[in-house]
């Protein structure tokens, strides 16, 4: 149960784009639809953004895109704001039938 | 409002046992997954342990395989976690966590966490 490859960190300036990415094995991210990603600001819980590799819950906004290749799952958030700046964690189901997060990345919004 | 209050955290010594519970509300308890995911002290996030709607199923992360059991009573909207021969690695906020689906996939709900923290 590997945890799940994500860059310590990314940064982008308000009103860019960016990508993070999310590595596993045809163990999870590349054997399963169930990829998902979390917002989480400091002190605070984690919020679920993204769920089946790109769907979005209702109460999340419309700049985050989700999609996956092979083993690796990206997220994608434009028209950055400053609210943004947070930390982000990919999770996979995998064929242990358990759950492995990736180890986070933060978000700079410069 | 969808709620999940957990409690039972506190300080344990190595070797140590406590029980997490977790109240819900505002929601049918019976029809989904739960979890426990926790984050050690400026660490991220590990997923621990999950149990299907029924509680037939339950699965549990290699790191605390053998030593903690989850449970659930849906007569009671509660999920639980009993935590034996604990560790100093086991030092963190545990979250209760609600599945978008009857098994553990996706967790779209979180409490606001219980601190346990292992020390002598």
């Amino acid at each position: 149960q590997s945890a799940l490859t994500q860059p310590a960190s990314v940064s982008g300036s308000p009103g860019q784009s960016i990508t993070i990415s999310c590595t596993g094995t045809s163990s999870d991210v590349g054997r399963y639809p169930d990829v998902s990603w979390y917002q989480q600001h400091p002190g605070k819980a984690p919020k679920l953004i993204i769920f089946d590799v790109s769907d979005r819950p209702s109460a999340a906004s419309n700049r985050f895109f989700g999609s996956t290749s092979g083993n690796t799952a990206s997220l994608t958030i434009s028209g950055l704001q400053t609210e943004d700046e947070a930390h982000y964690y990919c999770s996979s189901y995998t064929r242990s039938r358990t759950l492995v997060f990736g180890g986070g990345t933060k978000l700079i919004v410069l | 409002e969808v709620q999940l209050v957990e409690s039972g955290g506190g300080l344990a010594q190595p070797g140590g046992s406590l029980r997490l519970s977790c109240e819900t509300s505002g929601f049918s308890f019976s029809i989904f997954g739960m979890s426990w995911v926790r984050q050690a002290p400026g660490k991220g996030l590990e997923w621990v342990s999950g149990i299907s709607d029924s509680g037939g199923s339950t699965y549990d992360a290699d790191s605390v395989r053998g030593r903690f059991t989850i449970s659930r009573d849906n007569s009671k909207n509660t999920l639980y976690l009993q935590m034996n021969s604990l560790r100093a690695e086991d030092t963190a906020v545990y979250y209760c966590t609600k599945d978008v689906s009857r098994a553990i996939t996706h967790m779209d709900v979180w409490g606001k966490g219980t601190t346990v923290t292992v020390s002598s």
